[in-house]
């Protein structure tokens, strides 16, 4: 199968950077979104990695290594309201459309 | 961004009823739209691919005559979950992609999602 493997939690302080690292089979997929998604609601859109490297948004930050089947997301300066899971995405390849979802890393922040 | 709408938010009913969730794209046409179902600390596992015009694509071990999906215009997909049993309780969220144009990477765009509690 096309797997993607995440950690289940991780906890990290305010203000604090954390790096939440997504693994997958590199013969699966054409690239990596990062989503976020709060207890109840809907993911919501963090970031998109096709080639590889590093895209910086704002306090968040994503890598890509294609070779090595290898993403992670950078949370800096964290806030209390990062709190939340975090799914990493892979995009089929052959597939126009669809997304296969880790199982999401949840993320507590503590003051 | 790009709106994606679902309807309803929570929805509670008895066993062996019957329960549509719609989900709309509010400002694209999408001729593909994706359900997802999610349980409790659990990530997204998609149930089907609702093609407009034509038979939903269902993945495998999601039950299509209990999981019917309807895909009637290039902005409304519904899903309707047949004499729903509590094991069916979970969190449903509908997708849909934009066309890739400009600076959109064609990311997902997620409905808000319908919490379904059968009883």
């Amino acid at each position: 199968g096309q797997n993607i493997d995440q950690p289940t939690e991780m906890t990290a302080t305010e203000g604090a950077i954390v790096q939440i690292n997504c693994t997958y089979q590199t013969s699966g997929f054409n690239g990596l979104f990062w989503y976020q998604q709060h207890a109840g609601e809907a993911p919501t859109f963090l970031s998109y990695n096709v080639l590889d490297g590093l895209e910086e948004k704002g306090r968040f930050s994503s890598f890509l290594s294609r070779s090595k089947g290898y993403s992670y997301l950078l949370l800096k300066e964290l806030q209390m309201k990062d709190s939340a899971s975090y799914l990493c995405a892979g995009h089929v390849r052959g597939s126009a459309r669809q997304l296969t979802f880790g199982s999401g890393t949840q993320l507590t922040v503590l003051p | 961004g790009a709106v994606v709408s679902q309807h309803p938010s929570r929805v509670i009913c008895k066993s062996g009823t019957s329960v549509k969730i719609e989900c709309r794209s509010l400002d694209f046409q999408a001729t593909t739209m994706f359900w997802y179902r999610q349980f409790p600390k659990q990530s997204l596992m998609l149930m089907a691919t609702s093609n407009e015009g034509s038979k939903a694509t269902y993945e495998q071990g999601v039950e299509k005559d209990k999981f019917l999906i309807n895909h009637a215009s290039l902005t409304l997909s519904t899903l309707t979950v047949t004499s729903a049993h509590p094991e069916d309780s979970s969190f449903y969220i509908c997708s849909a992609r934009p066309p890739i144009q400009g600076a959109n990477t064609g990311e997902l765009f997620f409905g808000e999602g319908s919490r379904l509690t059968v009883l």
